[in-house]
């Protein structure tokens, strides 16, 4: 079947240093990648989000990344606050999917003071 | 102030009955959805619909029912024919493809 996958489950980073995610999909048909981030208790907070049509997108502080030909997505987060301490997803979506999001596993961003 | 609300955010029921969980949008969205987050993992769908009077199953439907008789209201029923019921349950709305979530409801059954 098709899946969204991430290479690490886990990430711990000192703050101030730069975080990268990583997130491999399997679907070429799908058009659509999107970032969250869920803190403890909370429902998912979207970060960032890009099309197939671009290799890189840039937000706040964070800069999504999609390589298709190797079916790879990955968030960069600058200068990791404690406050950027939680869960992230990836999610994808296309065409064939009736627009649902099929979503990664999920990947602990934890920030060392 | 537009947004997705779910009520209650902590419920309690007992094994064997029958729970309705609300999930309100004053987005003006089309769609909704319902899924079912277990401590330390993904986001697992339930159902979803993409229009009023419309609903599919999603990944895990057993032991689930939903209705969408309102564009804004999307209830979950939890039945006493769910084998794990306890779970945080998540709604979400969307337009085109970004979903937006409201806070969750984490349901826990004895």
């Amino acid at each position: 079947g098709e899946s969204v996958g991430l290479h690490l489950p886990t990430l711990s980073v000192q703050e101030g240093d730069n975080s990268i995610i990583n997130c491999a999909y399997s679907n070429s048909a799908s058009d659509y990648f999107i970032w969250y981030k869920q803190e403890s208790g909370k429902g998912p907070q979207f970060i960032i989000d890009i099309r197939s049509n671009m290799d890189k997108r840039q937000g706040q502080r964070v800069t999504v990344l999609l390589n298709k030909t190797v079916k790879h997505l990955s968030l960069q987060i600058a200068a990791t606050q404690p406050g950027d301490s939680a869960v992230y997803f990836c999610a994808e979506s296309g065409a064939g999917n009736n627009r649902k999001l099929i979503w990664g596993l999920g990947t602990s961003l934890a920030v060392n003071p | 102030d537009g947004g997705i609300t779910q009520s209650p955010k902590y419920l309690f029921r007992k094994e064997g009955q029958n729970v309705t969980l609300s999930c309100e949008q004053n987005l003006n969205h089309d769609a909704m959805y319902w899924y079912r987050q277990d401590p330390g993992q993904g986001l697992r769908l339930i159902y979803y619909s993409q229009i009023v009077n419309d609903f599919q199953k999603g990944d895990i439907a057993e032991g689930y029912s939903v209705s969408r008789e309102k564009k804004e209201s999307f209830p979950l029923t939890v039945t006493s024919a769910q084998k794990n019921p306890t779970a945080f349950y998540l709604c979400a709305s969307s337009t085109m493809d970004e979903q937006y979530f409201g806070p969750g409801t984490r349901l826990t059954v004895t």
